[in-house]
């Protein structure tokens, strides 16, 4: 089975510049969440989906911040504007026991 | 808040050996969960521990439920140079189903 997909793997944007991230959750998987990760504060939940409805945004730092689900096999999280603050690893997961998270591999996001 | 002590915070082991590291924390978890994380990658999920005292094994991995709730340890037995990584602990916090307090990781090298 595939795992979870994420694209774009590397992304690099000038500040005031929109970016949008792209996931693809394991089928059959009803649970999907967005993560930050960076050196300082770790792993940093930003937003569940259940069903394809936002549960809980608490995570996400801002207003520049928002995510999507259209369907049970695509989501998006975008920033605009970027600021170099933003440049971190987001990390797309996916579960059907919510407990039992699989990430994908990562955007790695550089903002200059 | 919810807490993961990680022990020990490195390691640097010989090809062949065992490995044992361990996750504790002041509250109690009702789940435990094993992530390695590759260099440039997504953590992986290894093992999901679900019952207080239970035992699992993934291939050369083995990981244990504490019967307190309030602990958790990992074994690698017989470790390969592919071990190299950093391996996470995890549970959901406060009470919820999908919040999950990561610990800040252990960073085994294997010499061949």
């Amino acid at each position: 089975d595939a795992g979870v997909i994420q694209s774009p793997r590397h992304e690099v944007t000038e500040m005031g510049q929109e970016v949008t991230l792209r996931c693809k959750p394991i089928s059959g998987h009803n649970s999907l969440f967005w993560y930050r990760q960076t050196m300082m504060r770790g792993l940093e939940l930003l937003i569940y989906f259940n069903n394809n409805v936002p549960i809980d945004d608490s995570g996400m730092p801002e207003d520049r911040f928002s995510a999507k689900m259209p369907n049970a096999s695509f989501s998006t999280l975008k920033i605009q504007p970027s600021e170099p603050r933003d440049s971190a690893v987001y990390f797309c997961a996916s579960s059907s026991r919510e407990q039992s998270q699989y990430f994908g591999p990562g955007t790695r996001l550089t903002v200059t | 808040g919810q807490q993961l002590n990680q022990s020990p915070q490195s390691m640097f082991i010989q090809e062949g050996e065992d490995v044992s590291m361990n996750c504790t924390s002041s509250s109690i978890f009702n789940t435990w969960l094993w992530y390695k994380q590759d260099p440039g990658e997504g953590p992986v999920l290894l093992i999901a521990l679900y019952k207080a005292g239970e035992l699992t094994s993934n291939g050369r991995l083995t990981a244990q439920f504490g019967i307190t709730r309030k602990d958790s340890f990992l074994n690698i037995s017989a470790s390969i140079p592919s071990d190299v990584g950093i391996y996470f602990c995890a549970g959901p916090r406060g009470g919820s189903n999908y919040k999950l307090t990561f610990g800040k990781g252990t960073l085994l090298t294997v010499n061949p």
